[in-house]
């Protein structure tokens, strides 16, 4: 049975770099697509971006010129960057495993607030 | 960019009632690529349905989906104390992921 934990700093300041991983068990990230996936307190679910570790990433249009996602095969772990944050950064921030199209598995989910 | 809209943004209903649940595309979409979550408060969403109308493992039979084109339907059959929750309704298609902003089913 896979799972999926994020980890990170909770609390990020404004203007730096947000910078999250999830680790998986239970499957390798070789085998599948996985999503980053962000919630701001009391509002609904955004989709950052995705990769597959053959080198494909994807993001989220608006978000693009800040994001990068990556994966380490021998950690077993995805990687998530978010530059030059703001307020509207804070949020519970997910990583959750494709399959086809949809979220199938997902991780509990870390807040991470940015404020000074 | 694919927009999907969910009514109503709150369902308040009683155990044992049946619930129904729209989310509509902007524009037509593949059944395919429809899914709906559950998310209870603090934990990570849950998958419930996909494809449109094809439970996930351990989804119970009450729960169903159905729907094509750009309306597309979760249907809660008979409401269980667990069942109350926010749910969401997502798309992919063209490299993008999207999210309706979620209805609310609370006990009346």
């Amino acid at each position: 049975q896979v799972q999926l934990q994020e980890s990170g700093p909770g609390l990020v300041k404004p203007s730096e770099t947000l910078s999250l991983t999830c680790t998986v068990s239970g499957d390798s990230i070789r085998n599948y697509f996985w999503s980053w996936i962000r919630q701001p307190p009391g509002k609904g679910l955004e989709w950052i971006g995705d990769i597959f570790i053959s080198g494909h990433t994807n993001y989220k249009p608006s978000l693009k010129t800040r994001v990068t996602i990556s994966g380490d095969t021998s950690k077993n772990q995805i990687s998530l960057k978010l530059t030059s944050v703001t307020a509207a950064d804070t949020a519970v921030y997910y990583c959750s495993r494709v399959h086809i199209a949809e979220f199938d598995t997902w991780g509990q989910g870390t807040l991470v607030t940015v404020s000074s | 960019e694919i927009v999907l809209t969910q009514s109503p943004g709150t369902l308040s209903l009683s155990p044992g009632e049946r619930a129904t649940l729209s989310c509509r595309a902007s524009q037509s979409v593949s059944s395919s690529n429809l899914a709906w979550y559950q998310q209870k408060p603090g934990q990570a969403p849950r998958l419930v349905i996909y494809s449109a109308s094809s439970r996930a493992t351990g989804i119970p039979d009450r729960f169903s989906g159905s729907g094509s084109g750009t309306d597309f339907t979760l249907t809660i059959s008979r409401l269980e104390p667990e069942d109350f929750a926010v749910y969401y309704c997502q798309h992919y298609g063209s490299s993008l992921w999207t999210f309706g902003q979620g209805t609310k089913v609370d006990i009346k």
